[in-house]
């Protein structure tokens, strides 16, 4: 059965640490690796991962895939407390269903 | 361009009624999708399409039904609400190689 799992599942930091998001997955005919920041409202794409060893970066957030051993990690430097909110990773397999983790909800205390 | 737009925003229903959600998109995505999420859940998914007339079953497809008769409406059915499906939908869309575009989402609240 395919899943995706996450870890921690919250985490509570203060402003200006840096964090690291675990996801690690299962997935038959695996083909692209997600993540997603969710607040109120619906998830906001954040990058998609196709190979392994090349970091993807954007400002303070930065992430990377391993291929080999199913895993992928999401960074935040310099946490500010917009950053606050629960992030989501999904594995897609080569068909298109994308299963989705049950997410790290992320608190950045001022 | 509205992206992908989810009728209705709120909804509250009896047990044992049924209502029809509706998804549509203005992307020509060939990809919809149906998750619902519930808390400490992640988004889980209901049903799928990989194109129009078709549909496919995801993680929780019991208790729901999905239409997809024109490429750009993705349409979720509960047929007999039950309270165990309260939550808050989500459709998305996507074409090949893309990430999802999501709709901002549906709260349901079954009594």
């Amino acid at each position: 059965e395919d899943k995706v799992v996450q870890s921690p599942l919250s985490l509570v930091v203060h402003e200006g640490d840096t964090v690291t998001l675990n996801c690690s997955y299962e997935v038959t005919n695996f083909r692209s690796l997600l993540w997603y920041k969710q607040e109120k409202k619906a998830p906001t794409f954040l990058f998609m991962l196709t190979s392994s060893g090349i970091e993807k970066k954007s400002g303070r957030l930065s992430s990377i895939l391993d291929k080999k051993e199913l895993f992928s990690i999401l960074n935040i430097t310099a946490t500010q407390t917009g950053d606050s909110a629960v992030y989501l990773c999904a594995a897609t397999r080569v068909y298109d269903k994308i299963i989705f983790g049950k997410g790290t909800r992320l608190h950045i205390l001022p | 361009n509205a992206g992908v737009t989810q009728t209705p925003k709120f909804r509250v229903l009896k047990t044992g009624q049924s209502m029809t959600l509706l998804c549509a998109q203005d992307m020509n995505h060939e990809y919809m999708y149906w998750y619902r999420q519930d808390p400490g859940m992640g988004l889980r998914l209901i049903h799928y399409s990989v194109g129009e007339g078709t549909t496919a079953k995801g993680e929780v497809p019991d208790g729901y039904n999905v239409s997809r008769l024109k490429k750009q409406n993705f349409l979720l059915g509960l047929e007999s609400a039950a309270p165990s499906q309260t939550s808050v939908y989500f459709c998305a869309s996507l074409t090949g190689g893309q990430p999802q575009h999501f709709g901002d989402g549906t709260r349901l609240s079954i009594l």
